[in-house]
């Protein structure tokens, strides 16, 4: 069974640019969540997906953006980026909504913004 | 704001030693998960634990959840290299929120 599938896993922007993040979720996974891992903050939740629908957001500005198709497939997007910004972004995917499961993560993007 | 404070956030020790690793909140959670992180990979679960004051066993390393469901705690028998890497533990509200971690590095 193939396991979580994030895409591209290293890329490079500058400020003001905007990124668009991929993640195929583990089959038949129809909940899908991002965080943002940086080495002060942690690992902190951005936005979760269910069913093509955002079921719950973390504290994060608008500039933070998601979708998820109809295959349960997820995109994040960044706008406007900032220094700040720069972090591992992780995709989890599991089988409920709303954290009632283990959350199966992918490899993660690592975004650097110079 | 970090719901979930885990301590200590970096551990080095030398292997066959104890060791406990501690995440506290002073929020109620319905269930409290521990996962694993190694460089260049996501997070794993290790266990999730479920019911104030359970403790649940892996091999040598015990998870017990406080029994007001507020702080858990993960201790490990005879630290072997092969427990290096990134403890996170995490809370289940309505979603999943996650402690800072703790870096372990154990010594051969």
């Amino acid at each position: 069974k193939a396991g979580v599938t994030q895409t591209p896993r290293y890329l490079i922007k500058t400020r003001g640019q905007q990124v668009t993040l991929s993640c195929s979720p583990i089959s038949g996974h129809r909940s899908v969540s991002w965080y943002q891992q940086t080495p002060g903050q942690g690992l902190q939740f951005l936005f979760e997906y269910f069913s093509e629908t955002q079921r719950n957001k973390g504290n994060f500005p608008g500039r933070f953006s998601g979708r998820q198709f109809s295959n349960s497939r997820s995109e994040m997007n960044v706008s406007t980026l900032e220094l700040g910004d720069s972090a591992l972004y992780l995709c989890a995917s599991t089988t409920r909504l709303g954290g009632a499961g283990e959350l199966f993560f992918g490899e993660g993007s690592r975004l650097t913004v110079l | 704001t970090q719901l979930l404070e885990q301590s200590p956030q970096f551990l080095s020790i030398q292997e066959g030693e104890n060791l406990t690793v501690y995440c506290n909140s002073s929020s109620v959670f319905s269930s409290l998960q521990w996962y694993r992180q190694e460089p260049g990979e996501g997070p794993v679960l290790l266990v999730t634990v479920v019911t104030g004051g359970e403790v649940k066993k892996l091999k040598r390393l015990t998870f017990q959840f406080g029994d007001a469901r507020k702080d858990s705690s993960l201790h490990i028998t005879a630290a072997q290299p092969g427990d290096t890497g990134l403890y996170l533990c995490a809370g289940v509200i309505d979603k999943i929120i996650f402690g800072k971690g703790t870096r372990l590095h154990i010594l051969p």
